[in-house]
């Protein structure tokens, strides 16, 4: 069965980096893509990055291109995402998601979420 | 980047009663367009992907159509646990990757 645990969400004051993480069980992790989806309060789905299965491209949404950076440790079976420079808006449930061989973005499986607080 | 709008926004409907949503692409995103249903508290959960194909698990009442620009959502025969939030997204022309902006579907 697909497990996906995201954690280290929080609360956090505008300017500020919080660093997520999503460990992955149930299948071959280095085999599939990744991604992030975000759901700010009241709002609908927003993706938010994704990462092919080696780690060898990466995508971004223009509303966090530049500060925010995804990664995997494959030898974990672990996503993260690193979120600086933090504001009002990026608050929401961050979900992980499996996305699918190479680049065919299939979420297929998520994770329950970890929430994210900024504000001052 | 592809607009996806979805109607109607809230579908106020009985148990039994069949719910038809749609999600109207801005351009052709071929048959590229997957179906979610998020309840809150819980993961959201893959019901179609690529227009008509249903995931895992996910019972025969739920099917998709449409190609292109159209596409429909049919839930036959509510259940109560089909109350939910459903989006439709697209991965035919990206990134970004988008979402509609989801159809409510709520107990009459």
């Amino acid at each position: 069965e697909v497990q996906l645990l995201e954690s280290g969400g929080g609360f956090v004051q505008p300017g500020g980096s919080l660093r997520l993480s999503c460990a992955a069980s149930g299948f071959t992790f280095t085999n599939y893509a990744m991604s992030w989806v975000r759901q700010a309060p009241g709002k609908g789905l927003e993706w938010v990055s994704a990462i092919t299965g080696r780690g060898d491209r990466i995508f971004y949404a223009d509303s966090v291109k530049g500060h925010f950076t995804i990664s995997r440790d494959n030898s974990r079976n672990t996503l993260f995402l690193q979120m600086n420079s933090l504001r009002a808006e990026d608050t929401a449930l961050y979900y992980c998601t499996k996305a699918g061989v190479d680049t065919n973005m299939i979420f297929d499986s998520w994770g329950q979420g970890t929430l994210v607080t900024v504000s001052s | 980047e592809v607009v996806l709008t979805q109607s109607p926004v809230t579908l106020s409907l009985s148990p039994g009663d069949t719910a038809t949503l749609s999600c109207r692409a801005s351009q052709s995103v071929n048959s590229y367009l997957a179906w979610f249903q998020v309840k809150p508290g819980q993961a959201p959960r893959l019901l179609i992907y690529d227009a008509s194909n249903r995931a895992t698990g996910i019972p025969a009442r739920f099917s998709g159509s449409g190609s292109g620009t159209d596409f429909t959502l049919t839930i036959s025969s509510l259940e109560p646990e089909d109350f939910a939030v459903y989006y439709c997204q697209q991965r035919y022309n990206w990134p970004p990757l988008t979402f509609g902006g989801g159809t409510k579907v709520e107990i009459k």
